[in-house]
């Protein structure tokens, strides 16, 4: 009952190709996030969201695109996968924002060959 | 210049050892929060702080808020304690702001 997750775990796709990763909370909290981890750099945000149909860019969104159409669902898609996104992706729930701090997600790992 | 430091980058030490970490920040920040992320794991949340000195077992956080500086200290260090530690901060914003992460390695 982790209350947040992410599908897929692990994802191969070729350059070019459309990807969806998926975030999905069971915890009705109002912000959802998403970031990519990659070596030599933090955590750093792609989108977020502060409620339904409610999102807005953050750092490294080019290339990145949200919907978040219910509460519970987060849907991160690169149009059209590059080598550079090859990351880990993680999505974070927070009630009110950092002031409540975060949960995360457990982590999609993408490679785009 | 980030707006959130840590030091060291890495840091490697025997089982048993004192360990610290340390985060300086350049921004006005409501909270400070410091995450542990195991190898090929998720990230969870050690410490929210915004002021003063927070423990928890072995661990303990302290935060100067004038000098815009936190430690994480670890107490007695084991293997277990081997991962990445990351400095967040709360810049009264929507989001965190994080830092790059310290990775220890705790060697028995």
């Amino acid at each position: 009952d982790a209350g947040i997750t992410q599908s897929p775990r692990h994802k191969v796709t070729e350059t070019g190709t459309p990807v969806t990763l998926r975030c999905h909370q069971t915890e009705n909290h109002r912000y959802m996030y998403w970031y990519r981890q990659d070596p030599g750099h933090g955590l750093r945000l792609i989108h977020y969201s502060y409620g339904v149909k409610d999102t807005d860019k953050g750092e490294v969104s080019d290339g990145y695109s949200v919907s978040r159409s219910k509460t519970e669902d987060f849907l991160l898609t690169l149009e059209s996968a590059t080598s550079s996104q090859t990351s880990v992706y993680f999505c974070a729930i927070s009630g009110r924002g950092p002031q409540d701090g975060y949960t995360f997600g457990s982590g999609t790992r993408l490679t785009v060959v | 210049k980030n707006e959130v430091e840590q030091s060291p980058q890495n840091l490697t030490a025997q089982e048993g050892e004192f360990i610290t970490i340390n985060c300086s920040y350049s921004v006005g920040i409501s909270a400070l929060h410091w995450l542990q992320q195991h190898p090929g794991g998720g990230i969870v949340s050690l410490f929210m702080l915004s002021s003063g000195k927070k423990k928890h077992g072995r661990l303990i956080a302290t935060i100067n808020i004038q000098e815009k500086h936190s430690s994480l200290h670890i107490t007695a260090s084991h293997p277990r304690d081997s991962a990445v530690y990351i400095c967040a901060v709360d810049n009264y914003g929507q989001n965190f702001v994080f830092g790059p992460g310290t990775r220890l390695s705790v060697l028995p």
